[in-house]
């Protein structure tokens, strides 16, 4: 059965500081895609990033890094120089496209609060 | 473009009582996804549609649930019989078809139940 960890509740950081939130991920499925959700007090979760398993390169947007490792199954999120607008609950997911289902099965999140 | 519009925004009603919410996806969307979230947890997997047809329910979706997508547009996600355990957050996504698209989330309908 898929499963998503995501081992840090909560981090607190000072802004301009970077951050790397992880996530671990299981499944027997060769074909799947994981994804990052940022969902802010208001609540809205926002798509951030999404990655099949046969893409291993890692990618760079603005602030925002991830790093994909298929041999420790982990989809880690860097966020370099965070910003007070970046506190927020990340949430890291998984889609297993060979099975047929079409959930997304999340991790448990973890807060980010960035201090000014 | 509008985003994905979820109905009402916030619902108390007491223990016993039904309730229905609604979604409306985005307009292209083919693929209508229900969710429900409690506090502290990441979200949980409830049904999906792709156009009217409910392809998938979760083990989570008790008998005292059901949705439906009757036009292909928007959904709608009932509730029976209300218990304490009901009170979450009811999220709605919506996406394209196709295995890597992503799913697109309204702000949700917050439940309590009194």
């Amino acid at each position: 059965a898929q499963k998503v960890t995501q081992a840090q509740t909560e981090i607190s950081v000072v802004e301009k500081e970077d951050v790397t939130l992880d996530c671990v991920y299981e499944t027997r499925d060769t074909t799947y895609y994981l994804f990052w959700y940022k969902q802010p007090p208001s609540g809205e979760l926002v798509f951030l990033i999404r990655r099949n398993s046969f893409d291993e390169q890692n990618e760079i947007s603005g602030r925002y890094s991830w790093n994909f490792q298929k041999s420790t199954s982990s989809f880690n999120f860097t966020i370099t120089a965070s910003q007070v607008v970046d506190s927020a609950v990340y949430f890291c997911a998984l889609s297993e496209a060979g099975t047929g289902r079409r959930a997304l099965t999340f991790g448990s999140g973890t807060r980010l609060q960035v201090q000014p | 473009d509008t985003g994905v519009s979820q109905d009402p925004r916030h619902k108390i009603t007491k223990r016993g009582q039904n309730v229905t919410f609604r979604c409306d996806p985005i307009s292209e969307h083919n693929r209508l996804y229900w969710y429900r979230q409690t506090l502290g947890q990441g979200p949980e997997f409830l049904t999906y549609f792709q156009n009217e047809a409910q392809l998938e329910k979760s083990r989570l979706l008790s008998d005292r649930f059901s949705a439906e997508r009757p036009k292909g547009s928007f959904s709608t996600l009932e509730i029976q019989r209300t218990e304490q355990g009901d009170s979450a957050m009811y999220l709605c996504a919506s996406s394209l078809i196709g295995d890597n698209q992503p799913q697109h989330f309204g702000d949700g309908t917050r439940l309590s139940i009194l």
